[in-house]
């Protein structure tokens, strides 16, 4: 059985703060890793992918894996509050289909 | 570029009733994947079609879950005869032939099937 594991929230961070999501996996094959952002009634929108230990950035977004613990993490700097949505990890192991979490809710205050 | 559409956004149906879902993919994309979220769940995987071949239907809850992709474009996810539990969010996903998942899929915005 996969399973992937985040915390549901909500988690709530000021406008301007970091906003730091977890994500634990259970396959030791987990070979890619994903951060889905959705917004109410819309569609999952693909925000970050890491394959490697170690760290990714893309603009505010900051990706971390370890392997080795079994968890990846999103780190969102400087947070707006148009950050505000459910961000779904999914993970990959060696065939096409996804695992995901059940979501963290992120509530970013003006 | 269009993206992954779903129809209906909503459908509201009695237990027993027939319901069909409709995904049209990224024009080109031969990989489609239909996944769905049940309340308080976590999305998951139905089935994976290449063309209009069913690469995976391993996440098929029962046999009254029917997918087709006739002719490799839209496919159509048939619900019947359906029940209280098939209640919650389908989505469709796609991606070219070429592309794995390590690039992720495009997803629809999904239909939510409620059974009363």
């Amino acid at each position: 059985q996969k399973e992937v594991e985040q915390n549901s929230g909500p988690l709530s961070v000021p406008e301007g703060a970091i906003a730091s999501l977890n994500c634990t996996y259970s396959d030791r094959g987990s070979q890619s890793f994903f951060w889905y952002r959705q917004y109410s009634g819309k569609s999952p929108e693909l925000i970050m992918s890491i394959y490697s230990n170690g760290d990714k950035e893309d603009g505010r977004f900051t990706a971390q894996l370890n392997k080795a613990s079994q968890y990846v993490s999103l780190l969102i700097r400087d947070s707006q509050p148009s950050d505000s949505a459910t961000y779904l990890c999914a993970v990959t192991a060696t065939g096409n289909q996804f695992y995901f979490g059940t979501g963290t809710s992120l509530t970013v205050i003006p | 570029e269009a993206g992954v559409t779903q129809f209906p956004s909503h459908s509201v149906i009695e237990k027993g009733q027939t319901v069909t879902l409709r995904c049209d993919p990224i024009s080109g994309h031969d990989n489609l994947y239909w996944y769905r979220r049940v309340m308080g769940k976590e999305i998951k995987f139905l089935l994976h079609f290449v063309k209009e071949s069913k690469q995976d239907e391993s996440g098929m809850p029962n046999n009254r879950f029917l997918a087709e992709r006739t002719g490799g474009t839209y496919s159509t996810l048939k619900v019947q005869p359906a029940e209280l539990e098939d209640s919650g969010v389908y989505f469709c996903a796609s991606s070219p032939l070429a592309q794995g998942p390590r690039n992720g899929y495009t997803f629809g915005s999904g239909t939510r099937l409620t059974v009363v």
